[in-house]
């Protein structure tokens, strides 16, 4: 067990839906990573924020976004789903703002249809 | 091309055989070297973290990393079942807007 904790596990919603995932990073983790895992693009970073602030962007759709509250748990959006947005979700996290070490959770696998 | 480039899978193999993994490279600003070991339905789970060239050993476990080759390889010493996930290289430079950039993973089978 990573310590890194994500809900749901799983969730299913139609095109055009939104959606809001859950992370929380593990206790002291200041920095929260968000990841999408598809299986022809394999895992890609979307988005990292460091208490509180985004610190670094990665291939995050404007139709996503994401925050970081002051309990340091984060919130991934995913607003006018597509089939394509069918993946499995992964947050990470780590100590500090430079991605060294992290620590993944079990991930959310979302289904569009 | 794409920067980090993995050999693709998957790969099967009997208990006790030695694996090779390998990535490579394009971009030679990478500095910290990693591999991720994902079982089904779960996150990946950091395995070896490397920095600049050379071996780092742990228990059954060699990393070793390349950087006049742009090249890092896993090597697993008497394979288990229980080795049997989807491995992941995983590599980063430091900077601004540094990000983890995965390899796509090869799923190994380490057949009893």
């Amino acid at each position: 067990d990573s310590g890194v904790t994500q809900t749901p596990k799983h969730l299913i919603t139609a095109t055009g839906q939104r959606v809001t995932l859950r992370c929380s990073p593990r206790s002291g983790d200041l920095s929260v990573y968000w990841y999408q895992q598809s299986l022809d693009q394999g895992l890609q970073f979307l988005i990292q924020y460091y208490n509180g602030e985004e610190r670094a962007k990665g291939n995050i759709l404007e139709r996503f976004s994401a925050q970081q509250f002051p309990d340091l748990h984060s919130e991934l959006n995913l607003s006018s789903l597509e089939l394509g947005d069918s993946a499995l979700y992964f947050c990470a996290s780590s100590g500090s703002r430079n991605t060294d070490t992290q620590y993944f959770g079990p991930g959310t696998r979302l289904t569009v249809l | 091309q794409k920067e980090v480039e993995q050999d693709p899978g998957p790969l099967s193999v009997p208990e006790g055989a030695i694996v090779s993994l390998n990535c490579t490279y394009s971009n030679s600003a990478f500095q910290y070297f990693m591999w991720y070991r994902q079982y089904s339905r779960k996150g990946p789970e950091l395995l070896m973290y490397t920095y600049s060239s050379g071996n780092k050993e742990d228990g059954r476990f060699t990393a070793q990393v390349d950087k006049s080759s742009k090249y890092i390889s896993l090597f697993i010493r008497d394979s288990q079942p229980s080795d049997s996930a989807t491995y992941l290289c995983a590599m980063i430079y430091t900077g601004a807007n540094s990000k983890l950039t995965f390899g796509k993973g090869i799923t190994l089978s380490v057949r009893p």
